[in-house]
């Protein structure tokens, strides 16, 4: 399987405060998502590194990947109690077809 | 903003029910998946349909579940004989697919209970 995993499984952080989370794949990817999802709501899409990339930016959220680890880390800068959420990857492989298989997800608690 | 809507929101069944789960999707888009999370944990793949076939399918996707759509906007996740453990929460996804990644939009699910 060639599925994302996360680490740590859960992080509680006060707000103002730096959240990172880590994600290890196993196979080669075309790119590497990375998605939240409040409790008992669906996911939703936050940013995507392609596998040639190796960082990028969108407002509070830097995403590295670093392909020959085959590792991905999401920072979250000055954290708020509304990013209390899980925080899960998503790898699609390049054999794979399109599925994007996700691994099991960082529980983020921000408290105020 | 064009959303993915899934129906129902939350269905309650026998074991050994059929049940139907429906999906719309994204007007516009051509990708369609399920996939479920048992609760608190992992979000897994069942099945993705494009061009009106199963492109790809995991081995949860066995002959209990079919996927169908049967009429341009309607897709649905159809499980024959509902067991204990098919309780969970199942989300629908949709993509364009045109930037050549699978950036999925995700419906809010739909939580099934069977007893």
């Amino acid at each position: 399987s060639q599925q994302g995993e996360e680490d740590p499984q859960a992080l509680s952080i006060q707000e103002g405060e730096n959240a990172t989370m880590n994600c290890s794949y196993k196979t080669s990817i075309n790119n590497l998502q990375w998605y939240r999802q409040n409790s008992g709501r669906g996911l939703v899409h936050l940013i995507l590194i392609r596998s040639n990339e190796r960082e990028k930016h969108s407002g509070r959220l830097r995403v590295t990947l670093d392909t020959s680890k085959k590792s991905s880390s999401l920072l979250i800068t000055a954290s708020r109690a509304a990013d209390t959420a899980s925080y899960f990857c998503a790898t699609d492989a390049v054999q794979a077809g399109t599925a994007l298989i996700f691994g099991k997800g960082t529980t983020l608690s921000v408290s105020s | 903003e064009p959303e993915v809507t899934q129906t129902p929101s939350h269905q309650v069944t026998q074991m050994g029910q059929e049940v139907i789960l429906r999906c719309v999707p994204i007007s516009n888009h051509l990708y369609f998946y399920w996939y479920r999370q048992i609760l608190g944990q992992k979000v897994e793949f069942l099945v993705s349909f494009y061009n009106n076939e199963i492109s790809e399918k995991s081995e949860i996707f066995d002959d209990q579940f079919s996927v169908e759509r049967p009429d341009g906007s309607n897709f649905t996740l159809k499980i024959r004989s509902t067991k204990l453990e098919d309780s969970a929460m199942y989300f629908c996804a949709s993509t364009s697919g045109i930037s050549g990644a699978n950036v999925l939009t995700f419906g809010a699910g739909s939580r099934l209970t069977v007893l």
